[in-house]
This record gives C-alpha cells, sequence and structure tokens, in this order.
C-alpha cells in the first residue's frame, strides 16, 4: 500500500510560470512532511518543509501548502526557472527514537522550458 | 571531506553473484538507511539502521542483507543478485536531534544485474 500517492507524474512548465506538484497520505501519525529535489545524477537534498501545526511555509519562490483534515500537501513553485527543472519527491515522516523515517512518493520529474 | 559517501558510483554484476554496496558517512548520524530509486516507482525504503547493531527492515528488504558494526558504516548486500535487483542505489542519514531533520543523501550506486 503506497502511504505517500504523488501526482502529476511529468509536469512541463514554461519558464515564469507556476508548478504544483499534489502529494496525499493515509497515515495520520506522520508529524513531517519535506520536499526533496534531485537533479540528474545526485542524490536527492532537501528543498523545503513543513510541519502539520502550519497551513503554509514559504521559502524563496517555493511554498508548501498543507490541509491536514484533507490529508493533502502541495509544493509550489512560483516562477519557475529552467533551473528548478529536477526531479521532485514528497515525504512524510514519523519520528521514531528521536529521528525521523521518511516515506517519499512516487516523485514528479518536472521540466521548465526557457 | 565531511558527507556520506557511496562506493561504487557504478556496477556490472551477474545473476546470482554477491554484491556490496558501501556507505560511509562523516558526522556520526545514529539513524542510516538503504533507498533504492526505479522509475515509476520513486524512493524505496529497504533497510534502516537506528545505530551501531541494530538494524530494520523497510519496504523492500528481501534478497537483501545489512549489517552495521560502527556507526559510520552501513553496507549493502545483495546475496545472489537477480535481474530485478537493477536499479539506483541511494544510502541516506539523518542526525538524532527531533530538531534536526533533514535526510542526507549520497551520490548513489547504479548497479546493474546482467
Amino acid at each position: 500500500q503506497q502511504q505517500v500517492k504523488q501526482s502529476p507524474q511529468s509536469l512541463i512548465v514554461q519558464k515564469g510560470g507556476i508548478s504544483i506538484i499534489n502529494c496525499a497520505y493515509e497515515n495520520t501519525a506522520f508529524d513531517y512532511f519535506p520536499w526533496y529535489q534531485q537533479f540528474p545524477g545526485k542524490g536527492p537534498a532537501l528543498l523545503i518543509a513543513i510541519r502539520p501545526d502550519v497551513s503554509e511555509k514559504k521559502e524563496g519562490r517555493f511554498t508548501i501548502s498543507f490541509n491536514k483534515s484533507a490529508k493533502q500537501f502541495s509544493l509550489h513553485i512560483m516562477d519557475s526557472q529552467p533551473g528548478d527543472s529536477a526531479t521532485y519527491f514528497c515525504a512524510a515522516s514519523l519520528a521514531s527514537g528521536g529521528s525521523y523515517i521518511p516515506t517519499f512518493g512516487r516523485g514528479t520529474s518536472l521540466i521548465v522550458h526557457p | 571531506d565531511a558527507g556520506i559517501t557511496q562506493s561504487p558510483r557504478y556496477k556490472i554484476t551477474e545473476t546470482g553473484r554477491q554484491v556490496t554496496l558501501m556507505c560511509h558517512q562523516t558526522w556520526s548520524h545514529s539513524y542510516m538507511f538503504w533507498y533504492r530509486q526505479d522509475l515509476g516507482h520513486g524512493l524505496r525504503l529497504i533497510y534502516y539502521s537506528a545505530a551501531a547493531d541494530i538494524t530494520d527492515k523497510g519496504e523492500v528488504p528481501d534478497g537483501y542483507v545489512v549489517s552495521r558494526s560502527k556507526t559510520e558504516n552501513f553496507p549493502l548486500t545483495l546475496e545472489s543478485a537477480t535481474r530485478s535487483q537493477t536499479s539506483v542505489y541511494f544510502c541516506a542519514s539523518t542526525p538524532p536531534d527531533r530538531g534536526r531533520t533533514e535526510a542526507f543523501f549520497g551520490q548513489g550506486t547504479r548497479l546493474t544485474v546482467v
């Protein structure tokens, strides 16, 4: 059973447009929701994260919107740039023994055309 | 250099052979993870370790063995490689502090089983 569902699988956006990636989760015990960005040939790296007591978090052009009642969260990339072309993973984590074990969505391949 | 290092970066092996993927981190993070990345499946957790000599199964552990005799090393062994284990493998670690929840990934090992 897929615990974190991510959509779309791929996304093509024009430069300057808004990229939106959505995720949904089932386990209400999840208490940390990060997004990771991965460039070809590299490992994923943390982009931005949110905790369930906050409905929105913004860092530069990247915003996470969180809807606890719907068990959904999304990543918005404003003014998308070609350099944003990458694979994006949402994740949800359970606190365990003092650390977090992330469960990942299947990823979204974003292409931003110049 | 500080960080998390995987070796080898690329490996081709034959069906039925044993192969070990290495992971070394210099931060003394307590938690370490092994993920495999496949198109359409995202990142799936194979095994994780909370500390030296403590390991546990993830979502897809069959056919894999791990050990952790030292905090800094977390090798992943495929006891008898199969073609379905062709994948990109990522090692990751997280610090023990709940206030620091970022997972740090290595560069990955691309394994091809022929």
